[in-house]
């Protein structure tokens, strides 16, 4: 069964600095998306992602936070000057038609950030 | 503001018992609403979901039942194996005139099946 994949699965990173996380979703999707979630609490949405475009951010997604869609493969979010709390699990997900179709969830990165 | 809420956070079942696990949503204009399964190191699974213009919905060994007039779904497993040891949440869309769901996920039970 098709699988979404997200690379890193633990990434460590200084405070301050930029990272990015990488999600392939699964070929045949149309709709990405990016979530958090914090140790203990529950998941919560980033962004969402069709056509190119950021269709849907919640208060979360600030100008700290961008995604991109550099090729046809693989959907990015990208952390510029990372905080003590943006450690977390990210996960990545896909849909195939519409969002009301069930999302697809990579396995997550797990962001620490020291 | 939006919530989703589960009412127990840790559930223990004997193995071959039935599971019931319960979430509440406080958003009466959520009209999907699915229940994901997240084992210790995973995403999300999905398990199940139901639609507003439906009370109850059924699949291999689930069951979920949506009550509106509460705001309430639960989500029942029969025959609960270890496997099915995990956390379970449900999230709640919500349309807009757009076509974009808004999601708001529960916290999550953790389901404990005792062999």
């Amino acid at each position: 069964e098709p699988e979404v994949t997200q690379t890193p699965s633990h990434q460590v990173t200084q405070m301050g600095q930029e990272v990015i996380l990488r999600c392939v979703p699964i070929s045949n999707h149309l709709y990405f998306y990016w979530y958090r979630q914090i140790l203990g609490q529950k998941v919560e949405f980033l962004v969402s992602f069709y056509n190119n475009e950021i269709s849907e951010k919640s208060e979360i997604f600030d100008d700290q936070f961008s995604v991109e869609r550099p090729d046809g493969s693989n959907f990015t979010l990208k952390i510029r000057s990372t905080k003590l709390e943006d450690s977390a699990m990210y996960f990545c997900a896909s849909s195939p038609r519409d969002p009301t179709q069930p999302q697809h969830f990579g396995d997550g990165t797990r962001l620490s950030i020291l | 503001g939006e919530s989703v809420g589960l009412h127990l956070p840790t559930l223990s079942v004997q193995e071959g018992d039935n599971s019931i696990i319960n979430c509440a949503y406080s958003n009466s204009a959520s009209d999907y609403f699915i229940w994901y399964k997240q084992e210790s190191g995973k995403g999300p699974q999905f398990i199940i979901d139901i639609r507003s213009n439906m009370d109850k919905r059924q699949g291999q060994r689930v069951t979920v039942l949506l009550n509106k007039t509460v705001k309430h779904l639960s989500l029942q497993i029969a025959a609960t194996q270890p496997g099915d040891s995990a956390v379970y949440f449900c999230a709640a869309y919500r349309g807009y005139s757009g076509g974009y769901q808004k999601v708001t996920f529960g916290i999550g039970t953790k389901l404990q099946v005792i062999p």
